[in-house]
């Protein structure tokens, strides 16, 4: 069965300082990846997919990920935080269906 | 302007007061899921739907049940509601039908129901 773990349950990061929120898999064959955003009070909302091809994927407001096969890892990572990134992040693996981590809450500290 | 619509947003119920959260997309999305979501646990489905009259149990089906009887709207309902049922409900639809797509999937902005 397919599985994602997020191993922190909150990041704290410097306005300005880069942010990476980390996201392990384990599924059989090839993956397929996401990172979804929640603002509060809203849905989740779709960042970036891996699929194949170009290991570092570039999404919306600025953030991409780093595919790794052999670390079984996708992190999700912006160079420069902001205050409005402050959110709960999803990691999800889609295999036979979709299975989402914990969620990381992401604190960016003015 | 493409939307997953749910209501109501809140509700606070009591035990065993029959409820439907209704989710509506403008989309013409063929897949459909109901999710919740609880502390620590990130997002469960409960189930999904490939197309009209198609629909299938996710990870936490029991206590749940939906219909698809037209491509837009898919409701989920609580037939006797439990406290443990009580959560944050969100709806989801995405273009390609089937579990294994790998279109991203459209979510409503959510339900919190709370069961007394």
């Amino acid at each position: 069965a397919q599985s994602v773990a997020q191993p922190e349950d909150q990041v704290n990061v410097a306005e300005g300082n880069p942010l990476t929120v980390k996201c392990t898999y384990s599924v059989s064959g090839n993956p397929y990846l996401f990172w979804y955003v929640q603002y509060p009070n809203r849905g989740l909302q779709f960042l970036l997919k891996y699929i194949t091809g170009d290991n570092l994927v570039k999404g919306s407001y600025g953030f991409e990920a780093e595919f790794n096969k052999s670390q079984t890892s996708f992190h999700l990572k912006k160079p420069s935080a902001l205050v409005s990134d402050s959110a709960l992040y999803f990691c999800a693996v889609l295999n036979n269906r979709l299975a989402f981590g914990k969620g990381n809450q992401v604190v960016v500290i003015p | 302007e493409a939307q997953v619509t749910q209501n109501p947003r809140y509700l606070i119920t009591v035990t065993g007061k029959k409820l439907t959260v209704t989710c509506s997309q403008n989309m013409n999305h063929e897949y459909m899921s109901w999710y919740r979501q609880d502390p620590g646990l990130g997002l469960r489905q409960i189930y999904y739907s490939m197309n009209v009259e198609v629909t299938d149990k996710g990870d936490v089906p029991e206590g749940y049940k939906v219909s698809r009887k037209e491509k837009r709207n898919f409701p989920l309902i609580l037939e006797s509601p439990s406290p443990n049922q009580t959560s944050l409900y969100f709806c989801a639809s995405s273009l390609s039908a089937g579990q294994g797509s790998n279109q991203p999937q459209h979510f409503g902005d959510g339900t919190r129901l709370s069961i007394l």
